[in-house]
C-alpha cells in the first residue's frame, strides 16, 4: 500500500468549475500536511499548508480529517493557469524530516 | 526562503557512465535531500546528505549507485553510476524545512537525465 495515495487523473474542467482532489496516508502518525504544485518540467513548489481546522487562501480550500487520514484541496473558479500537478505531501516526523509525496493529480483547466 | 542551484539542468549520457549532479543552497542547511521522479510518478527519496557523516539510503537505493557527497553546509553531490536506460529520470534536491516540520521545503531545479 502507498504511504500516501491519490486519484492521477487527469481532471479536465473548464474555467470557472470548482474541483475538488482528494488524499489519503497511511501513517497515523504523521505531522504535517501540504498540497504543492508542480508545473510541467518544473520543481514542486508549496502551494498551501493544511491545518487540521481547515484552512483558506483565495480560492483555494485545504481540509485535514486527522480521524479519516484524509486530505483534500479545493480549487474555486479554476483559471487556465491552474493546469499542472497537484502533489498530496506528508511529513512522516520520523526524525529525517523528508517528505513523502503523493503521485499527484494532473488538472487540465480548458477554456 | 531558500534559493538552490542544482546543475546541470539535463544531460544525454551514454549507458555505463556516470553522472554528477551538484546542489548549492544560499544558506546553510544541516540536512539536503535527494529524490527521484520517474516519468508520469511522484518524487521518491533516494537518501539524506548530512554533512560530516556518511548519506543515509532508503530502501532500494544503495551507496555505489547513488554516492552522495556533502562537504559542507551549502552544498552536496549525487553522482547516478554505471548508467542504464531505467536510470533516465528527474533528479531534484531539496532542504530540510528550516523553519520546522511545518515549513515550506524548497528544491533544486531538477536534472533531467537521458540514458542512451
Amino acid at each position: 500500500r502507498k504511504e500516501v495515495e491519490q486519484d492521477p487523473g487527469p481532471f479536465n474542467v473548464p474555467e470557472g468549475a470548482t474541483v475538488a482532489f482528494n488524499c489519503t496516508y497511511s501513517n497515523s502518525a504523521s505531522q504535517s500536511f501540504f498540497w504543492y504544485r508542480q508545473d510541467c518540467r518544473k520543481e514542486p513548489k508549496l502551494l498551501m499548508s493544511v491545518y487540521s481546522s481547515g484552512n483558506e487562501d483565495g480560492r483555494f480550500t485545504a481540509q485535514l480529517n486527522r480521524a479519516s487520514q484524509y486530505i483534500s484541496l479545493l480549487i474555486r473558479d479554476s483559471k487556465l493557469s491552474d493546469s499542472a500537478t497537484y502533489l498530496c505531501v506528508v511529513n512522516e516526523d520520523t526524525g529525517r524530516r523528508a517528505l513523502t509525496f503523493g503521485s499527484g493529480t494532473r488538472l487540465q483547466v480548458q477554456p | 526562503s531558500a534559493v538552490i542551484s542544482q546543475k546541470p539542468s539535463r544531460d544525454i549520457c551514454q549507458r555505463g557512465t556516470s553522472l554528477t549532479i551538484q546542489c548549492q543552497v544560499d544558506s546553510q542547511v544541516t540536512m539536503m535531500f535527494w529524490y527521484r521522479q520517474q516519468p508520469g510518478q511522484s518524487l521518491t527519496l533516494i537518501a539524506t546528505a548530512n554533512q560530516g557523516s556518511e548519506a543515509t539510503y532508503e530502501s532500494g537505493f544503495v551507496i555505489d549507485k547513488f554516492p552522495i557527497s556533502r562537504p559542507n553546509l551549502t552544498f552536496s553531490t549525487l553522482t547516478v553510476s554505471n548508467l542504464s536506460p531505467e536510470d533516465s529520470s528527474i533528479y531534484l534536491c531539496s532542504e530540510a524545512p528550516q523553519g520546522g516540520v511545518n515549513t515550506e521545503a524548497f528544491f533544486g531545479q531538477g536534472t533531467r537525465l537521458t540514458v542512451v
